[in-house]
């Protein structure tokens, strides 16, 4: 059984901030890491595939880190606002397996 | 293009009953998955079609659950009878690399 966390949870921030969250995976056997953006009654949406140790991806204000080595990806957000207010889900897929395990995602609240 | 499209949305029935969830994946998109998300726990993987052909059940939890992807194209999934632990949103994906899958807005089941 495959272990991916997230941390933190959830997350309150005031509009204006920045943040970061974590996801951890297992450090053997990597493929890629997905990281998806949900809000509820919509579809999850791709933000980043990852793929390699040390891929830096950026989309607008959200960006993610990838250590391979140590089994870990950061999201980032500069500037939170109202609208990034979603659940952050990473999904890790292991070589051999094109099957993701999801973490439980955390879930961002931006407040104005 | 559209996307992956689910329906129902929603759908409340009583323990017992039989449900049919329907997915309509991307047009030319081979694989097919199908996704489950307990309230607070992860999006787990139930199965995966390629074409018409079931690639990998090992998600499914047991034979109250029933997967058709007949043709290839649209795929349902009945849950017959239902019981309360079925309760959760139920999320389709496609892919034509097995990399990148696009998920649906899922259907959100509640078992009374």
């Amino acid at each position: 059984i495959l272990n991916v966390e997230q941390s933190p949870q959830s997350l309150h921030v005031q509009e204006g901030d920045s943040t970061n969250f974590t996801c951890s995976f297992p450090s053997s056997n990597f493929y890629a890491l997905h990281w998806y953006r949900w809000e509820t009654a919509k579809s999850p949406e791709a933000l980043f595939v990852m793929t390699l140790n040390g891929d830096e991806k950026k989309k607008g204000r959200i960006s993610a880190t990838l250590n391979t080595k140590e089994g870990y990806s950061y999201l980032y957000i500069k500037g939170s606002q109202p609208e990034d207010s979603a659940t952050y889900l990473c999904a890790f897929m292991s070589g051999g397996s094109y099957i993701p395990t999801f973490g439980r995602g955390t879930s961002l609240i931006v407040h104005p | 293009e559209a996307g992956v499209t689910q329906f129902p949305s929603h759908s409340v029935i009583e323990k017992g009953q039989t449900v049919t969830l329907r997915c309509d994946p991307i047009s030319g998109h081979d694989n097919l998955y199908w996704y489950r998300r307990v309230m607070g726990k992860e999006i787990k993987f139930l199965l995966h079609f390629v074409k018409e052909s079931k690639q990998d059940e090992s998600g499914m939890p047991n034979n109250r659950f029933l997967a058709e992807r007949t043709g290839g194209t649209y795929s349902t999934l009945k849950v017959q009878p239902a019981e309360l632990e079925d309760s959760g949103v139920y999320f389709c994906a496609s892919s034509d690399r097995e990399e990148t899958q696009y998920f649906g807005p899922g259907t959100r089941l509640l078992v009374l």
